[in-house]
């Protein structure tokens, strides 16, 4: 299953809303994780199973989506939330993961 | 806490082999399948490998099947990469990762990951 994400990099400041999306080559119900990632940082997983948070990570952060269109949200960007977000789909081996997208600052 | 450790990386040579070792702690191994995820320098992530909790069951990518070997010691806490065959695309940071399902088979997401170690395969 080939994993598609969009924008490759998105400029943003602080307080914006940012939309990143992701699609997959076919159907995975809602089989999807968000992980972000910092520079020298292992990911950190922000949702699972579409658009459930997974504990202790930030509620300005939401996901959605069906089937093979996905979308995570941050809803006011803060300064710690500049990095990299990957989707990975969870649905089938082998795992796949998109080719992340760069939120950097504007 | 709950962590998990990988070592074993450094540099190694086309063609020869590397062992990877992951060793848990604070939390309840035998419980948990695991994986790892490589990253190559600059590159986006690459799931490589996964185990079930008593090592039944295991799955490869395609670009390491066959040369790579996922094995782990409840015992020990631990969770091992045997990596053969090794060529300059297998040059990445190595990531342990834990599955989120703790006492099921795979979620397939990963909430637990350590630092990474950088295997380096050059002559």
């Amino acid at each position: 299953i080939q994993m598609t994400q969009s924008p490759s990099s998105v400029s943003a400041a602080v307080g914006d809303r940012v939309t990143i999306t992701c699609q997959a080559s076919q159907s995975i119900s809602t089989w999807l994780a968000w992980y972000q990632q910092k520079p020298g940082k292992a990911p950190n997983l922000l949702i699972y199973a579409a658009s459930s948070l997974q504990s202790g990570v930030p509620s300005r952060f939401s996901g959605s989506g069906s089937g093979t269109d996905f979308t995570l949200t941050i809803s006011s960007l803060q300064r710690e939330d500049f990095a990299t977000y990957y989707c990975q789909q969870t649905d089938s081996f082998p795992l796949t993961f998109g080719g992340g997208t760069r939120v950097e600052f504007k | 806490e709950e962590q998990v450790v990988e070592s074993g990386g450094g540099l190694g040579k086309p063609g020869g082999s590397m062992r990877l070792s992951c060793a848990a702690s604070g939390f309840i191994f035998s419980a948990y399948s695991m994986n790892w995820v490589r990253q190559a320098p600059g590159k986006g992530l690459e799931w490589v490998s996964s185990i079930t909790t008593a090592g039944s069951y295991k799955y490869y990518g395609d670009s390491v099947r066959g040369r790579f070997t996922i094995s782990r010691d409840n015992a020990k806490n631990s969770v091992f990469l045997q990596m053969n065959s090794l060529t300059a695309e297998d040059t990445a940071v190595y990531y342990c990762a834990r599955d989120r399902g703790r006492y099921t088979a795979f979620v397939m997401d990963f909430d637990l990951w350590g630092r990474g170690t950088l295997v380096t395969v050059s002559s």
